[in-house]
């Protein structure tokens, strides 16, 4: 199993531009979920998805921050436009209801807006 | 909402010392998990205790879930470089709920 696959690993853009964070997750795993890492605030849960549909959007910091899940096996997180306290490190989990509850991470997008 | 509790922020041993982190919260969870986080990486997943009162051991480390399902804490013996990193704590209230996790607690090991 290849785990939970994410891209770019890195992405420095402009500020105003749009970005667009890709997630692969883990086959099988029927929630996948939306991480943001920084110094101050840790990891901040944005939202998440069970069987595609988003259930809790409820940490998703403004309007310029947008999350699909067209299918089972691909996500995105799209900011637009992107500003400087948009940097960050970005990760996306999956899990499947199993012995554990674990999440399993992918190795995240570290985000620069200058 | 629910908070887990995790200090100090940073801890330093020297190589071959034990040591020990607690995470605390003002409520219950069903579930204690403890990850990991290597520098460019994401977490990954050490030990995950499910009863109240449970004691699990992976390797060097070992965890136990606290009898008022409050707090968890996560022992690390004889440690070695390559155990410095991010520690979190993380729980779980119930079966479809959403994973709680600490802030962390970046360790470092001397040589």
């Amino acid at each position: 199993d290849a785990g939970v696959i994410q891209s770019p690993r890195h992405e420095v853009t402009e500020m105003g531009q749009e970005v667009t964070l890709r997630c692969k997750p883990i086959s099988g795993h029927d929630y996948l979920f939306w991480y943001r890492q920084t110094m101050m605030r840790g990891l901040e849960l944005l939202i998440y998805f069970n069987n595609n549909v988003p259930i809790d959007d409820s940490g998703m910091p403004e309007d310029r921050f947008s999350a699909k899940m067209p299918n089972a096996s691909f996500s995105t997180l799209k900011i637009q436009p992107s500003e400087p306290r948009d940097s960050a490190v970005y990760f996306c989990a999956s899990r499947s209801v199993g012995a554990h509850y674990g999440y399993t991470f992918g190795s995240g997008t570290r985000l620069t807006v200058v | 909402g629910q908070q887990l509790n995790q200090s100090p922020q940073s801890m330093f041993i020297q190589e071959g010392e034990d040591v020990s982190m607690n995470c605390t919260s003002s409520s219950i969870f069903n579930t204690w998990l403890w990850y990991k986080q290597d520098p460019g990486e994401g977490p990954v997943l050490l030990i995950a205790l499910y009863k109240a009162g449970e004691l699990t051991s992976n390797g060097r480390l070992t965890a136990q879930f606290g009898i008022t399902r409050k707090d968890s804490f996560l022992n690390i013996s004889a440690s070695i470089p390559s155990d410095v990193g991010i520690y979190f704590c993380a729980g779980l209230a119930g079966a479809n709920s959403k994973l709680t996790f600490g802030k962390g607690i970046t360790l470092s090991v001397r040589p």
